[in-house]
């Protein structure tokens, strides 16, 4: 089984400062990692995404994340926050033991507050 | 490229009526995935369809169905509405079932 844990509900910066929400997983066979962010009252939209190639994912907007399996985890960075960062972020595992993706396993969001 | 595109954006309906969500995918993508994002259990899978066929359902009960017509589009219908229903339902696709997933801006179910 997988699973996924964001440590941190809520997460408030002041623009231009450092953003870094965390996500550790679990899973038993080498995982696909994704980042989604969620505007209100919309989809989510794809950040970025881990799939066993290079550990340092660079994604949209300026994010990226790193993969470190001995941590298990995959958190989300960004050097310096913008007011349209804020959002709440999604951090999912993929990949069952068969090697398809068709689940994703969520955590329970990050809610992102930038600070003028 | 147009994207995950789903309707209706708003649908009220009452306990114990049917509701059905529609959902067109990504040209090029066969498998359309649909979860439910209600308020305080996060998303949560719901069933994946791939060339056609359900080839998995997360853990809801039977009154939640759907199909994939020949056109890769999806239907997700909900029998026997209970308040609990109340959710964003989110529809994603990809290429296939090993491919990152692209999501739908939802439709949101009230049940009243």
């Amino acid at each position: 089984a997988q699973s996924v844990t964001q440590l941190g509900s809520h997460v408030s910066v002041s623009e231009g400062a450092l953003v870094l929400l965390r996500c550790n997983y679990s899973s038993s066979v080498p995982p696909y990692l994704f980042w989604y962010v969620q505007y209100p009252n919309q989809g989510l939209q794809l950040l970025l995404k881990y799939t066993s190639a290079a550990t340092l994912v660079k994604g949209i907007n300026g994010f990226e994340a790193e993969f470190k399996k001995s941590e298990t985890s995959f958190h989300l960075t960004k050097p310096s926050a913008h007011m349209s960062d804020a959002a709440e972020y999604f951090c999912a595992v993929g990949r069952n033991s068969g090697g398809s993706n068709y689940k994703l396993t969520f955590g329970k969001g990050t809610l992102l507050t930038v600070n003028p | 490229e147009a994207g995950v595109t789903q309707s209706p954006t708003h649908l009220i309906k009452t306990r114990g009526q049917q509701a059905t969500l529609r959902c067109s995918p990504i040209s090029g993508h066969t498998s359309v995935y649909w979860y439910q994002q209600a308020l305080g259990l996060g998303l949560q899978f719901l069933l994946w369809y791939d060339e056609g066929e359900e080839r998995n359902r997360g853990n809801f009960p039977p009154r939640f169905s759907g199909r994939q017509f020949p056109n890769y589009s999806s239907e997700l219908n909900v029998n026997a509405l209970e308040l609990e229903d109340s959710a964003l339902y989110l529809c994603a696709s990809s290429h296939d079932g090993t491919d990152t997933q692209y999501f739908g801006p939802g439709t949101r179910l009230t049940v009243l």
